[in-house]
Order: structure tokens, then sequence, then C-alpha cells
């Protein structure tokens, strides 16, 4: 089954203690992205990367960073967390690369409800 | 920077009756434009999307139509049932230079029995 899979789903943790949040897809997609969403504000792009060892800022990416090794999995990461990242965490992928301008859907995963205390 | 506004922010109809949300984008160099849907507790999933050399689509009781002048685009849901209630997200991106995509603040649409 095609999915986008994050992990863990539901994470409390306290200030400053270091956390990654994995998501993983089985569609080789190119292009994958995070998102966070916050009441009244929407889905806000954290980072986004186009393809392997590609990454680049989305409108908030302050306090978090992103790696991408292999093509299936983008982890994100809070080196130092703080109570204002406290939100529900989307990751995505799609189909699009940089020689199909705009085309695929952004296909999410389950998200991933983070409480920083 | 680049912004999309969404409105209305909340939205109800009697089942049956259309509802329309408006989006409006700031980057004139958009130029592809999905909606997506949410309901409760799930994630996001693409319902219809439409591209800058296009100014409508429609699919069964969805349509959407971009004006590109006035850098504006809507939802349109006829016949609405139960099922319709969920929030709806405008977003808009663009090819050149990444592949950033700005969503709206979403709209949630409230379908009454």
């Amino acid at each position: 089954e095609a999915q986008v899979t994050q992990n863990p789903r539901y994470l409390i943790t306290v200030t400053g203690k270091k956390l990654t949040v994995t998501c993983s897809q089985n569609m080789n997609h190119e292009y994958m992205s995070w998102y966070r969403q916050d009441p009244g504000l929407g889905l806000r792009q954290i980072y986004y990367s186009m393809n392997v060892e590609v990454t680049d800022k989305g409108d908030v990416p302050e306090g978090y960073k992103v790696s991408r090794k292999e093509k299936r999995n983008f982890p994100l990461i809070l080196e130092s967390p703080s109570p204002n990242q406290t939100s529900l965490y989307f990751c995505a992928s799609s189909p699009r690369t940089r020689w199909i301008a705009n085309t695929g859907e952004l296909f999410f995963g389950e998200g991933s409800r983070l409480t920083v205390l | 920077g680049e912004n999309v506004e969404q409105h209305p922010s909340t939205l109800s109809v009697q089942e049956g009756d259309s509802a329309v949300i408006k989006c409006t984008y700031s980057d004139s160099a958009s130029n592809y434009f999905p909606w997506y849907k949410q309901e409760l507790g799930k994630r996001p999933q693409l319902i219809i999307d439409i591209r800058s050399n296009v100014g409508e689509k429609k699919d069964q009781r969805i349509a959407v139509t971009l004006n590109k002048t006035a850098k504006h685009f809507s939802l349109h849901i006829t016949e609405t049932q139960p099922e319709d209630s969920a929030v709806y997200f405008c977003a808009a991106s663009k090819g050149t230079g990444g592949f950033k995509t700005i969503f709206g603040a979403g709209t949630r649409l409230f379908v009454k029995a």
C-alpha cells in the first residue's frame, strides 16, 4: 500500500530535549516536505527536499533541521525544542520533480502531535 | 512575503445548498493551485487542483475557478452533503525557485442535515 509513515504519532517532551520525528514514503517520490498545522494558521511549510542531499527552507524553518540521506526518508529534527513548537506536524511526499513544474499532489502522513512542556 | 488569504474561516450551509470558498494569492509567479480537504483528526487529502493555463475545472460536485489577473481562485461545492463537512485548504505554489507551497488558513465547512 502506497503511504507516508510518520513516527511518533504523539509525543510529550520537555524544553531542550532533542527529538526526531521520522518520515518514510514507499512511493519512490523525489519531493518530500514538512509542515506544521496550528489553529487559524493553516499549514506552514518548514523544510522541503527536491531529492537526496537537496533540502531548502520553507516559511518557518527556525528551530528545525532536516536531512535527506535516502530517497524514502526525511526526518525532522528539533535540537532544542521549545513550547512554541507545540503543534501538529505533517510530512508529505509528491511525485513532482524539478523537470515537471508543479504537478503532483501532496501525499500526507497521518500527522505527529507534539507537545513541548 | 508570499501569502494566501482564504475566506471565510467558517461556513455553515444547509444540506443541498452550494458552498463557495475564496482564496487570493500574492505571488504572481504562482502557477499551481490545489485544494485539500481535512476531515476531523485525519490528514489533508487533495480533492481538486488547477494550473495557471486553465480557467476552470470541474469534478462531479466540486469545481475550481481561477482568475490570474485578479490573483484569485475559488472552490465551489454544489448539492452539499453532511460528509462534505471538513476543513478545506487552498494553496498556491510555483515551480521556479523551488517548490514552496503556501497554504491558506483553512475554511471549516459545516453542512447541516
